[in-house]
């Protein structure tokens, strides 16, 4: 079975700061990963997604992502952050070889962003 | 916009009732997801649908169930609710089943059980 962990529940960074949400996976296949965002009272949106090709994974807003094989990991950056980014992430594991499409996700990492 | 809708946006009944939660997918859309968002099992997935079929379940009480309808919209039904059944249910939907199919979110129904 596959799950995700995401270390600190709330992140707080001063505007133009580093953006580092840390995300590891646990898989016994190969997985795809996904960060998704969600802003106060909406549905979540899908930043960026990791599927077996490059390792650096540029999203939206400024985001991207590494993964790690060896650290089975899959950390978020952002160089400088943005009044607008304060949000809550997921980071999100989906397998391969999977019957269908499920997402298992991390518990989330609601980001403060300070004036 | 994510072009898929949730009915209704907010919910409160009592425990022991029944209500249905009703998720219109994106334009073209064949696949439809359920997940529960709440404080305690933070967001998890339910049900998966495709054209109709379930075609992935996660971790779904038995007093929950969810259908497709010809008309690819869905509903999930929520039955002898408790206390505990109190959160945001999301509906998503992609283009087809794989796991390569990006999920669009609704922006979820929040559901209150008093």
């Amino acid at each position: 079975a596959q799950s995700v962990t995401q270390l600190g529940s709330h992140v707080s960074v001063s505007e133009g700061a580093l953006v580092l949400l840390r995300c590891n996976y646990s898989s016994s296949v190969p997985p795809y990963l996904f960060w998704y965002v969600q802003y106060p009272n909406q549905g979540l949106q899908l930043l960026l997604k990791y599927t077996s090709a490059a390792t650096l994974v540029k999203g939206i807003n400024g985001f991207e992502a590494e993964f790690k094989k060896s650290e089975t990991s899959f950390h978020l950056t952002k160089p400088s952050a943005h009044m607008s980014d304060a949000a809550e992430y997921f980071c999100a594991v989906s397998l391969i070889k999977a019957a269908g499409n499920k997402l298992t996700f991390g518990g989330g990492t609601r980001v403060l962003v300070k004036p | 916009d994510s072009g898929v809708t949730q009915t209704p946006k907010h919910l409160i009944t009592a425990t022991g009732q029944r209500v249905t939660l009703r998720c219109s997918p994106r334009s073209g859309d064949l696949s439809v997801y359920w997940y529960q968002q709440s404080l305690d099992q933070g967001l998890q997935f339910l049900i998966q649908y495709y054209n109709g079929e379930e075609r992935a379940k996660g971790n779904i009480l038995e007093r929950f169930s969810a259908q497709q309808f010809p008309d690819l919209h869905s509903e999930l039904n929520l039955s002898s609710l408790e206390l505990g059944d109190s959160a945001l249910y999301f509906c998503a939907s992609s283009p087809k089943a794989g796991v390569l199919n990006e999920q669009f979110f609704g922006p979820g129904t929040r559901l209150t059980v008093l």
